[in-house]
């Protein structure tokens, strides 16, 4: 079964540093990757997803960008991080079409 | 806008009483997904049922799906202090791609030992 690693857990940065959180993907090839976003109290919203190496597709305009340099791995960036980038972070996996969204532990993003 | 809507938010029992959550939705769907997270952890995936079928068993989950009314409902028998949890509906609201599931809001459920 597919195993998702993701780090850190935690981050606290300042308003304007930069981002970057990684995701890798075990035990599947040619995932479709996905980027989430949880806010308190409410659902999942959907960043960014890719099926394939350096294809990124944005579902919601943000201050932040993706990239996928190898078939598991999968970044979030930011140049310059605003506040309403404080959220949780999820990096989620489906080999194929129709199975369930395997998902890492997320990242806890404090933009201060 | 949000494809799932959960129902209730919150919902506290006791451990031995059945647990029931609802979840409506908006647009065709090709399936229904509803996952489970524990506090601060990601989302673990519980059962999926396709729009073609009533109703699915896993464990101490029941699910049924009503696609006249746009509804699901999760149902979780003899519930234990172990099922402490929020749990999400998620549909495929954009007509198939997998990925492009809508995730609800999720009802916080606690059950009390």
């Amino acid at each position: 079964s597919q195993t998702i690693h993701q780090w850190p857990a935690t981050l606290v940065q300042p308003v304007g540093s930069p981002l970057s959180l990684e995701c890798t993907v075990e035990g599947t090839s040619n995932p479709n990757l996905y980027w989430y976003r949880q806010a308190a109290g409410r659902g999942l919203q959907l960043l960014f997803y890719s099926i394939g190496i350096g294809q990124i597709s944005s579902e919601v305009p943000q201050n932040l960008s993706a990239s996928r340099p190898q078939d598991r791995q999968f970044i979030l960036s930011s140049k310059k991080l605003l506040l309403s980038d404080s959220g949780f972070y999820l990096c989620a996996s489906t080999g194929q079409y129709n199975s369930p969204l395997h998902f890492g532990n997320g990242t806890r993003l404090t933009v201060t | 806008s949000q494809q799932g809507e959960e129902d209730p938010q919150a919902l506290s029992i006791q451990e031995g009483e059945n647990a029931t959550m609802n979840c409506s939705y908006k647009t065709s769907i090709n399936n229904l997904q509803w996952y489970r997270q524990n506090s601060g952890r990601g989302l673990v995936h519980l059962i999926l049922i396709r729009s073609n079928e009533r109703e699915k068993h896993s464990g101490r989950l029941r699910v049924t799906l009503d696609t006249s009314k746009k509804s699901s409902s999760l149902l979780i028998t003899a519930s234990r202090a172990a099922d402490t949890a929020s749990y999400f509906c998620a549909t495929d609201g954009y007509g198939g791609s997998q990925g492009n599931l809508i995730f609800g809001k999720g009802t916080k459920l606690s059950v009390k030992p």
